[in-house]
């Protein structure tokens, strides 16, 4: 399978711990964004990646999340001390430079705080 | 997100034509997606229009007008497996979605 993965799909969790998830783009794509859903809403942008470099930030986004992409391929995010507003889907979604209005996305990692 | 308004919910018969709205604020556009997602799926890629116009796709369309704020997604033909959200989405630098359309398709 060569599209965009995501580890874990799931994770339940408890108040105050912290999270880490993993993207893998597809491989030829440089670019690489997190999204956040929940029910009946649209994706919500959270940051986006061209290689190693973080280029975009939500402002809405608070300072619990952090995400990383070290060496330009896969990418993690990270949520501090969990709130159960955080119970959302999370989306990978990664993109060529030259075509980068294509965005395709992983399956998600659906994340639930309890 | 950012003024970005679409009909909540739209019903349509198999084998009909639906035309699907959206209407955004104009500030920093710089083109517009529409996205399919089925439920408990990650939304595919339809259509991305930057210029003012109609894009063919097979049994979708997309059409934008950036002066008036406004590009509807077009489906013909339709089938069942087309009961779907259809999400629309502005990049201005970064790209923020619409709360999406929930289109079922009935026979």
């Amino acid at each position: 399978d060569t599209g965009v993965s995501q580890d874990p799909r799931h994770k339940i969790t408890k108040r105050g711990q912290n999270v880490t998830f993993r993207c893998d783009p597809i491989s030829e794509h440089n670019r690489l964004y997190w999204y956040r859903q929940t029910l009946g809403q649209g994706p919500e942008f959270l940051t986006y990646f061209q290689n190693e470099a973080q280029l975009e930030k939500s402002r809405l986004l608070s300072d619990r999340f952090s995400a990383e992409r070290p060496k330009g391929s896969f990418s993690t995010l990270e949520i501090q001390r969990t709130e159960q507003g955080d119970s959302a889907m999370y989306l990978c979604a990664s993109s060529h430079q030259t075509a980068n209005y294509e965005q395709y996305f992983g399956p998600g990692t659906r994340l639930t705080v309890t | 997100g950012q003024n970005i308004d679409q009909p909540t919910e739209m019903t349509a018969t198999e084998g009909a034509i639906v035309q699907i709205n959206c209407t955004y604020q104009t500030s920093g556009f710089n083109g517009l997606f529409w996205y399919q997602q089925h439920a408990g799926e990650a939304p595919t890629f339809l259509s991305y229009n930057v210029l003012d116009g109609l894009e063919e796709k097979g049994r979708f369309s997309s059409f934008l007008s950036r002066s008036k704020g406004y590009s509807y997604l077009l489906l013909k033909e339709l089938q069942m497996k087309d009961s779907a959200s259809y999400l629309c989405a502005v990049k201005r630098p970064e790209v923020t979605f619409g709360t999406g359309t929930k289109l079922q398709v009935i026979p």
